[in-house]
């Protein structure tokens, strides 16, 4: 089936600690994204990437890393700057080529907490 | 900029009851707009979209349809059940964009 797999489900991270999250898809998708999601907010964008080997800042990139080295995989990091990181972190990938009314494909997320 | 206000919730239900979760947006041009559903510990997934004005959205029971005059895209659906119970998402995009804007979710609870 294709899809896209997050990985893990669950994260710990402690004080000072990098952390990288994982996000692998088989769509052949040329888009992909990363959303935080904090509860009762909505989704909010940390980078994107449109093609291999390059990405965009979103509305909250600071404290955050991206690299698209593959077109299947797109892995965030995130930094010991990034102060408050307990949230649920969400891959997201679509068609791309700049083609209007695309939907996302979801992976099922990364739930990071701090210790 | 862009942006999209959905109802709070949460909004509680008996099953069988018909359902609607407000949506309006703010936004140049003419967006595409969709409806995701998350179920707990789970990703987004798609329920439906509508890409020019009066279309109709529709998948699984639930409809919205593309409003331009009331800048609306309100979802419905006669009769929930219990399964229906998740947080849906009203979302906006641009063709040619990668920028989605989303509600911030309402959360919907269907009583047996």
């Amino acid at each position: 089936d294709g899809g896209i797999t997050q990985s893990p489900k669950y994260l710990f991270r402690k004080e000072g600690q990098n952390v990288t999250l994982s996000c692998e898809q088989n769509l052949n998708h040329d888009a992909m994204y990363w959303y935080r999601q904090d509860p009762g907010q909505g989704l909010r964008l940390i980078y994107y990437s449109q093609i291999v080997n390059d990405f965009q800042k979103g509305d909250i990139a600071e404290g955050y890393s991206v690299s698209r080295e593959k077109k299947e995989s797109f892995p965030l990091t995130v930094t010991s700057a990034q102060k408050n990181p307990t949230a649920f972190y969400l891959c997201a990938s679509s068609i791309g080529k700049g083609r209007g009314g695309e939907k996302l494909f979801f992976g099922s997320g990364t739930q990071l907490s701090v210790l | 900029g862009d942006s999209v206000t959905q109802m709070e919730g949460p909004v509680t239900l008996s099953e069988e009851a018909f359902l609607t979760i407000n949506c309006t947006y703010t936004a140049t041009g003419y967006p595409s707009l969709f409806w995701y559903v998350q179920y707990p510990g789970e990703g987004l997934q798609l329920l439906l979209k509508a890409t020019k004005a009066d279309d109709k959205g529709s998948n699984k029971g639930f409809e919205a349809t593309y409003r331009k005059e009331t800048t609306s895209f309100h979802l419905e659906k006669g009769s929930v059940q219990v399964s229906d119970s998740a947080v849906y998402f009203c979302a906006l995009t641009h063709s040619g964009t990668y920028k989605y804007i989303f509600g911030t979710g309402t959360r919907l609870k269907v009583l047996a």
